[in-house]
């Protein structure tokens, strides 16, 4: 079966390092991919990981693949004020369908 | 390059009335979806296209909802007769096909009153 799942809510404090965290089931999953949406836009793909890849790093996002763990994370540095939205993690089975977590709101504090 | 374009941006409705969105992705993609995101939620996939096609549509209300992709390009997405529960943002997205990452409309917000 195709479940995402993510935490509800971050909240970090400017400068600081922010980690959002996703889980996912299919194990056929050859693509995983980080999504922002900022309130009333539609979804800004961030970056993506192939499955056989264990880490991404792209400027000041780096993305780390438990494939073992089925577990998929986005460490963003130095988290600026601007960087406060909904982030969906998605993977994309073989079908090409994409099926996305539920979203961890990111709150940045100045 | 032009991005995916979707319209109307807002639509206000009595339930049981009729509505559709309309979508014109970006020149090229062979793969459309139309998402439906509720509030809170993450976007649920309604229905995939590859060119003119239906890929997936497991997640469709067939009996109130119904999509077309004409010609492989343009696309429309209808409800009928609307419920209070269809109230959400209607978003659309193209991809190259394969596995390219897609490319989301900014989404049309549908109230049912």
């Amino acid at each position: 079966g195709e479940d995402v799942e993510q935490s509800l809510f971050l909240s970090v404090r400017e400068g600081d390092s922010s980690v959002i965290n996703c889980t996912y089931t299919d194990s056929s999953s050859t693509y995983l991919y980080w999504y922002k949406q900022e309130p009333g836009a539609g979804l800004q793909l961030l970056t993506y990981i192939f499955s056989n890849m264990d880490m991404k790093q792209d400027q000041r996002l780096t993305v780390l693949l438990n494939k073992k763990d089925k577990h998929l994370s986005l460490r963003i540095a130095d988290t600026q004020t601007g960087d406060s939205a909904i982030y969906f993690c998605a993977e994309n089975n073989a079908g090409n369908m994409l099926t996305f977590g539920g979203g961890t709101r990111l709150m940045v504090k100045p | 390059e032009a991005g995916v374009a979707q319209s109307p941006r807002y639509k206000i409705i009595e339930k049981r009335q009729s509505v559709a969105f309309w979508c014109n992705p970006i020149s090229g993609h062979a793969t459309l979806y139309w998402y439906q995101q509720i509030l809170g939620q993450g976007p649920k996939l309604l229905i995939q296209f590859q060119n003119n096609g239906v890929v997936d549509d497991s997640q469709l209300p067939k009996d109130r909802f119904s999509a077309e992709r004409l010609k492989g390009v343009d696309s429309t997405l209808k409800i009928q007769p609307a419920k209070l529960e269809d109230s959400a943002v209607y978003l659309c997205a193209s991809s190259l096909g394969g596995l390219g990452e897609a490319f989301f409309g900014q989404g049309t917000r549908l109230t049912v009153v």
